[in-house]
C-alpha cells in the first residue's frame, strides 16, 4: 500500500464547477501538507501549503486537512479550461522526508 | 528569484549509455532533492543532497548517482542506461534546515533511453 493514495482521474467537470480532489495518506508523522500543479511536460507547481487541520483558502483555492481521518483535500472554484492539469498532492514529515501521490488529471471543459 | 534550473531539458541516449543530469537551486537553498517521474509510477524520490552531503536515499539502484557542490548545484548521473530509466527527472530545492518548508520544483529533464 502506498503511504499517500489519489484517485488518478481522469476528473471532467465543465468551466465554472467546482473541482473536488481528494488524497489519503497512512503515516502518522507526515505534518505538513501540499498541493502541487502540474502542466503536461512541465515541472510541479506548488499551488497551496498548510501543516494544521482546517481549511486554508488562497483565492479560487481551498486546502482542508483532517489529520484525525489523514485525509486532505483542494477545492477549485470557478473552475476554468486553464486549471487542467494533474494535481499532486503531497506530504512531509519534520525530518524533510516528502511522499507525493500519483496525481489527478482534472480536465475542464469549455 | 530565479527558480530551479534543470539542464539540459531533453535527452536521447541509447541502452548502456551513461547520462549527467544538472539542477541549480533558487539561491540560497541547500537542499536539493531529485525525483523521477513516469506515468506508471507517479513521482518517486531517487535522494536529497544538503551541503554537499547525501541526507535522504530512495530505492534506486547504485546506477543511479549524485553529488553537490558548494555552491548547492547538484548532478544526478545514471550509468548502464536501461530503457525503463526513460522519464522526467525532476529536482526541487529547499533551505533544507527547517522542518515543514515546502520544495520547488525545476522544469525537468526529460529522459528518452532507445
Amino acid at each position: 500500500q502506498k503511504e499517500v493514495e489519489q484517485d488518478p482521474g481522469p476528473l471532467s467537470v465543465p468551466e465554472g464547477a467546482i473541482v473536488s480532489l481528494n488524497c489519503t495518506y497512512s503515516n502518522s508523522a507526515f505534518q505538513y501538507f501540499m498541493w502541487y500543479r502540474q502542466y503536461s511536460r512541465k515541472g510541479p507547481e506548488l499551488l497551496m501549503y498548510t501543516y494544521s487541520s482546517g481549511n486554508k483558502e488562497d483565492g479560487r483555492f481551498t486546502a482542508q486537512v483532517d489529520k484525525s481521518s489523514k485525509y486532505i483535500s483542494l477545492f477549485i472554484r470557478d473552475s476554468q479550461p486553464s486549471d487542467s492539469a494533474t494535481y499532486l498532492c503531497a506530504n512531509s514529515d519534520s525530518w524533510g522526508k516528502f511522499q507525493f501521490g500519483a496525481g489527478t488529471q482534472v480536465v475542464v471543459t469549455p | 528569484k530565479a527558480g530551479v534550473t534543470q539542464t539540459p531539458r531533453y535527452l536521447i541516449k541509447t541502452r548502456g549509455q551513461q547520462v549527467t543530469l544538472s539542477c541549480s537551486p533558487i539561491s540560497g537553498h541547500r537542499s536539493v532533492s531529485w525525483y523521477q517521474q513516469t506515468p506508471g509510477q507517479g513521482l518517486q524520490f531517487l535522494f536529497e543532497y544538503f551541503s554537499e552531503t547525501q541526507r535522504n536515499k530512495g530505492n534506486f539502484p547504485g546506477r543511479f548517482s549524485g553529488r553537490q557542490f558548494s555552491n548547492s548545484r547538484s548532478e544526478m548521473n545514471v550509468s548502464t542506461l536501461e530503457l525503463g530509466d526513460s522519464a522526467l527527472y525532476l529536482c526541487a530545492s529547499s533551505s533544507g534546515d527547517r522542518a515543514g518548508e515546502t520544495q520547488y520544483f525545476g522544469p525537468g529533464t526529460r529522459l528518452l533511453v532507445l
